[in-house]
């Protein structure tokens, strides 16, 4: 049972290139999450899922889409890569139950150039 | 004004010692409240729950006060495992959760 895990774990872009991030889990959770964390900030929702084929902005979406084709896999995508884009995202899941714990992957370390 | 505030820190502790954290959260119409951990580096992983009557878990007691909003983490002696950032946690009422920027424990020997 690994969880939730996210690849990649390190990547470097130039300004302007696009990415993918994959965030994977086997729980058989409902609800799945994309978060970015930066210095001083917290964690920031950037888009959400309350189910397979669904999604939802959060409080940072602006230069993200997401896409949950199927239930375990919600990938987080980058069009064209921006500096201010620079942070550590976090993917989580949770079952969707009150009150709903969410379970972490272990992030990936985006830098912008 | 921030949905969920919390002191920085650095709270610098001796082993052994007690260290209270303290919580405020905006919205009246959260239902659900967590403290979560997050080490250097590393995602944030479920601490406890924070029910209405408050609730312990070995050395760790959370207590929620919905009247005046805000939540609090007591930590009894604490340990060099101890230090790490303390994240209040509080659900926004639509289907997610709103994390505060965190506490950070320093627990020294």
């Amino acid at each position: 049972n690994a969880g939730v895990t996210q690849t990649p774990k390190f990547r470097v872009l130039k300004t302007g290139q696009s990415m993918t991030l994959l965030c994977a889990q086997d729980m058989n959770h409902e609800y799945m999450y994309w978060y970015r964390q930066d210095p001083g900030m917290g964690l920031r929702l950037i888009h959400y899922s309350v189910g397979e084929g669904t999604t939802a902005k959060g409080e940072v979406p602006d230069g993200y889409n997401v896409s949950r084709l199927k239930k375990q896999n919600f990938l987080l995508g980058l069009e064209s890569a921006a500096p201010s884009q620079t942070s550590v995202y976090f993917c989580a899941s949770s079952p969707g139950t009150v009150p709903d714990t969410q379970y972490f992957g272990p992030g990936t370390r985006l830098t912008v150039l | 004004r921030k949905e969920v505030e919390q002191d920085p820190g650095p709270f610098n502790v001796p082993e052994g010692a007690t260290v209270a954290f303290n919580c405020t959260y905006s919205n009246s119409a959260s239902q659900s409240f967590f403290w979560y951990r997050q080490d250097c580096r590393k995602e944030p992983k479920l601490l406890m729950s924070v029910y209405s009557s408050g609730n312990e878990d070995g050395r760790f007691t959370a207590q929620l006060n919905r009247a005046s909003q805000y939540i609090s983490l007591l930590i009894r002696d604490s340990k060099l495992s101890d230090s790490a950032t303390y994240l209040c946690v509080v659900d926004t009422g639509r289907r997610a959760l709103t994390f505060g920027s965190g506490t950070r424990l320093q627990v020294q020997p």
